[in-house]
């Protein structure tokens, strides 16, 4: 079966400080995966989604970036964080070409 | 521009009882669409879905129903369970790459 693992699962940074969250995928290959965020009281928002290795769409032009890898590893960033980009962050994977998309437990980020 | 709606933010049901969820959409290419549902502090676990080629599809207590005429989609739970009280999200798809998801409703069981 397949688990998708994310961590850390609770990060409190301060404002300028550098951000890397990290998800793997296990049990299949060849995923597709995504970075959603999740705003207080708000719907999940596509932050990037990758088809491939070193394969990277941006949804929302904004102060992170995202990297894959390995086929099964996916990697979100910021060199300086804002007050804005404190959420839920979700890393999800789906196996092309179905639709379901299967979501990890997520990180909450508090930026200071 | 919002491409899924989902414009109640909060239901309230009797154990037991139905419960409906409505969503609607704006994009007519939109081929697919899902359901999840979340607990706070996890993420989403997905419970259902529709091909826009389909009017109903049904899992146990879950029937998602799909009026593309109207562009509206709905989940009923029957019978509605104090489990079944969480957030729960509607997304659409064209194409099997992205989802867009609607803002959620806190649906509340009560016994």
């Amino acid at each position: 079966s397949q688990t998708i693992h994310q961590w850390p699962a609770t990060l409190v940074q301060p404002v300028g400080s550098p951000l890397s969250l990290e998800c793997t995928v296990e049990g299949t290959s060849n995923p597709n995966l995504y970075w959603y965020r999740q705003a207080a009281g708000r719907g999940l928002q596509l932050l990037f989604y990758s088809v491939g290795i070193g394969q990277i769409s941006s949804e929302v032009p904004q102060n992170l970036s995202a990297s894959r890898p390995q086929d099964r590893q996916f990697i979100l960033s910021s060199k300086k964080l804002l007050l804005s980009d404190s959420g839920f962050y979700l890393c999800a994977w789906s196996r092309p070409p179905d639709h379901e998309q299967y979501f990890g437990p997520g990180t909450r980020l508090t930026v200071t | 521009d919002q491409q899924v709606k989902q414009n109640s933010p909060s239901l309230s049901v009797q154990e037991g009882r139905i419960s409906i969820l409505n969503c609607d959409y704006t994009n007519s290419m939109f081929d697919y669409f899902l359901w999840y549902k979340k607990y706070p502090a996890e993420g989403p676990t997905f419970l259902i879905s529709i091909s826009s080629i389909k009017d109903k599809n049904e899992d146990g207590r879950f029937t998602v129903f799909l009026n593309k005429s109207a562009k509206h989609l709905s989940l009923h739970i029957v019978p509605s369970q104090p489990g079944d009280s969480a957030v729960y999200f509607c997304a659409a798809s064209k194409g099997a790459q992205k989802l867009v998801f609607g803002q959620g409703t806190r649906l509340t069981i009560n016994p």
